[in-house]
């Protein structure tokens, strides 16, 4: 396995429905993103995980919780989701550098493939 | 105005021709841009990253920026049909975060 894996890779799910995503990176990175990219928009940041701590939660509704069990996983995990929230959810990881209790983004990021979800 | 704005496309270019790509950005104090080039279909890939105002050139392509004008672009030598896809330009802006332009479409006629 390399880079950046997500599954699964379409999901068809109703309104009532409760499913996750997977992501997991196999760099040795110690930050993990997602992203959703809507048709026509630019991407979104949702949330973002460095050292296995959120450090951004971008206004997200809270049918989206995410989860980072360790530096190499993450999930999103999604409930009573809205036909609107369907689009493609991105995991992305990168490598932070590290000075005392700081992480800076480098901006690096590395892509998974999307995860394609379409809400009914 | 947008955090990032790029030219609106889609751009058109035959193939051999080059194709420019530009990008401007509100955050003075950004340090460091990136392009992404993301084929339909397919997730964002990291091609091109720079730092200084100036050149920084790596195959066919070449970033320029100008921190003062706040601008950065990608240009592409010699375009191919395998270039044509919609490119990202982003920018850090804070922990954890880059920010993202729209993108633009490239389409490389044969």
């Amino acid at each position: 396995e390399t880079g950046v894996t997500q599954t699964p890779r379409h999901l068809v799910m109703g309104m009532t429905n409760k499913k996750s995503l997977k992501c997991e990176q196999h760099l040795g990175h110690n930050a993990m993103y997602w992203y959703k990219q809507s048709a026509k928009k630019p991407l979104e940041l949702m949330f973002v995980y460095s050292l296995e701590e959120r450090v951004e939660n971008n206004s997200v509704p809270s049918r989206f919780s995410p989860e980072c069990p360790n530096s190499s996983h993450l999930f999103l995990h999604l409930h009573t989701l809205q036909p609107e929230d369907s689009a493609l959810y991105l995991c992305a990881s990168s490598q932070d550098l590290i000075a005392g209790h700081r992480t800076t983004n480098t901006g690096e990021l590395f892509f998974g493939e999307g995860s394609r979800l379409t809400v009914l | 105005q947008k955090e990032v704005e790029q030219n609106s496309g889609p751009l058109s270019v035959p193939e051999g021709a080059i194709a420019s790509l530009n990008c401007t950005y509100s955050d003075r104090v950004s340090q460091s841009f990136f392009w992404y080039r993301q084929y339909s279909g397919k997730s964002p890939e990291l091609i091109m990253s720079i730092y200084s105002n100036g050149d920084k050139e790596d195959g066919r392509f070449t970033a320029q920026l100008n921190k003062a004008s706040q601008y950065v672009s990608l240009l592409i030598r010699d375009s191919q049909p395998s270039d044509s896809a919609t490119y990202l330009c982003a920018v850090p802006s804070g922990a954890g975060k880059s920010t993202f332009g729209d993108g633009t479409t490239l389409t490389v006629k044969p």
